[in-house]
């Protein structure tokens, strides 16, 4: 397997503009994570889904986050309108059971000038 | 709540001599404990788990960590660190009962000096 996919690598976008990052989980893993990760407040957990369905998005940061799993083979996290402030290094996971080890993907580095 | 604490921010060690990265916990029930491993401008990767059984848990590259429930810690341990070594190391835990929330450490930079 190629591991967990994640589109673009780098994105540099102007303030207000909206930004879609991607992801494509483990064949046959259960659940997807998404991670924000910043030097000032490290790994983050924004959300998370079990068989395509949201569990708990209690650390998405505010409305203008907002993340979506329409398939067991993709996810996108939106940002809209984006901010400065949400310039870091954003991740997906996933794994076969809650239980199991997280495979994560290479990141996406946003940048919000 | 679960929570993850990695007291020191930096850890050198001199080339093959042994390496200790610390790790405490706080958790509800039992827990499941994991160490995972970032090299600069990767994803982070799975090196061990604990979730029952022997204390001692032997991972990938060498790496084994030791469970002690009355200290609540779960060390990450290499016998001989090599300058490869070098990168991000992340501690995390989850509770038994519960969602499936994983919750990091703030990661500790190891730097093995040759």
């Amino acid at each position: 397997d190629a591991g967990v996919i994640q589109s673009p690598r780098h994105e540099v976008t102007e303030m207000g503009q909206e930004v879609t990052l991607r992801c494509k989980p483990i064949s046959g893993h259960d659940y997807l994570f998404w991670y924000r990760q910043t030097m000032m407040r490290g790994l983050e957990l924004l959300i998370y889904f079990n068989n395509n369905v949201p569990i708990d998005d209690s650390g998405m940061p505010e409305d203008r986050f907002s993340a979506k799993m329409p398939n067991a083979s993709f996810s996108t996290l939106k940002i809209q309108p984006s901010e400065p402030r949400d310039s870091a290094v954003y991740f997906c996971a996933s794994s076969l059971v809650g239980t199991d080890e997280q495979y994560f993907g290479p990141g996406t580095r946003l940048t919000v000038t | 709540a679960q929570s993850v604490a990695q007291p020191e921010d930096q850890v050198n060690v001199a080339e093959g001599n042994p390496l200790t990265v610390k790790c405490t916990y706080s958790v509800s029930g039992n827990p499941y404990l994991f160490w995972y491993v970032q090299y600069p401008n990767r994803g982070l990767q799975f090196l061990l788990k604990y979730i029952t059984g022997d204390n001692l848990v032997k991972g990938s590259y060498g790496f084994e960590a030791e469970f002690n429930k009355s200290q609540t810690s779960f060390h990450l341990k290499k016998p001989s660190a090599l300058v490869s070594d070098s990168a991000l190391y992340f501690c995390a835990v989850r509770g038994f009962y519960g969602n499936n929330r994983l919750a990091f450490g703030k990661g500790n930079q190891v730097v093995v000096i040759p």
